[in-house]
């Protein structure tokens, strides 16, 4: 299986300011057939089901703010968020679609500070 | 996209329980489905999927519940089940059903305690 590693595990931010969150995976998850990354990254608040923000890496879902953004490529891949807003505080989770078994990473919670 | 999961419940362990997910707004025929659950304060894992009926309709699980849990469907009624046998405290959490394009339900909890 693709072990995904984030980091850290958690992180307080203030208001307006950057957050970062980076994500690892095992193996590479690029695909040499498309040339995408096949990662995605989801965002989960309290009593909620995942909600998905980016997929392909740096793709954002419908409706996503633009202070979400994903980079990365092969093995290391990074979740940014621009400019901290109260309604993202939340737990976040990098997630590999490279197998059809999907794995996830462990989660960052991001607070405010 | 509307994912309704149901048949959550206390189980014993050692018991079976199963889990349906109403879908809608899709083509649910032409879809394969997995189950991904998530234990309380845990990250999510991914149980199984079901392959469309153009794929084979054939099934893959995670290590934790082959042998024990089941994945069918019913594409005249666009359901998917999750049959969960021989539970074990460990299998405790909430069950979602997720499209190949990551639409998740609300989730049904499944909770195993004597």
């Amino acid at each position: 299986d693709i072990v995904m590693t984030q980091s850290p595990d958690s992180l307080a931010v203030s208001l307006g300011e950057r957050a970062t969150i980076t994500c690892k995976s095992s193996q590479s998850i690029l695909s040499s057939s498309n040339n995408k990354n096949f990662l995605a990254w989801f965002q989960q608040k309290p009593g909620q089901p995942p909600k998905l923000l980016i997929y392909w890496a740096s793709t954002r879902e419908s409706g996503v703010p633009d202070r979400f953004r994903g980079s990365g490529s092969g093995t290391d891949f990074t979740l940014t968020i621009s400019s901290l807003q109260a309604e993202d505080v939340a737990v976040y989770y990098c997630q590999q679609y490279y197998t059809t078994l999907w794995t996830f990473g462990q989660g960052t919670k991001v607070e405010i500070k | 996209v509307q994912l309704v999961e149901s048949g959550g419940g206390l189980a014993r362990p050692g018991g079976s329980l199963r889990l349906s997910c109403a879908a809608s707004g899709f083509n649910f025929g032409n879809a394969w489905m997995n189950w991904v659950r998530q234990a309380p304060g845990k990250g999510p894992e991914w149980v199984g999927h079901i392959r469309k009926k153009g794929d084979g309709g054939t099934t893959d699980y995670a290590a934790p519940v082959k042998g024990r849990f089941t994945i069918s469907r019913d594409d005249s009624r666009t359901t998917v089940y999750l049959q969960m046998n021989s539970l074990k405290v460990e299998d405790t959490a909430v069950y979602y059903c997720v499209t190949m394009d990551f639409r998740w339900g609300q989730g049904t909890l499944v909770t195993v305690s004597s």
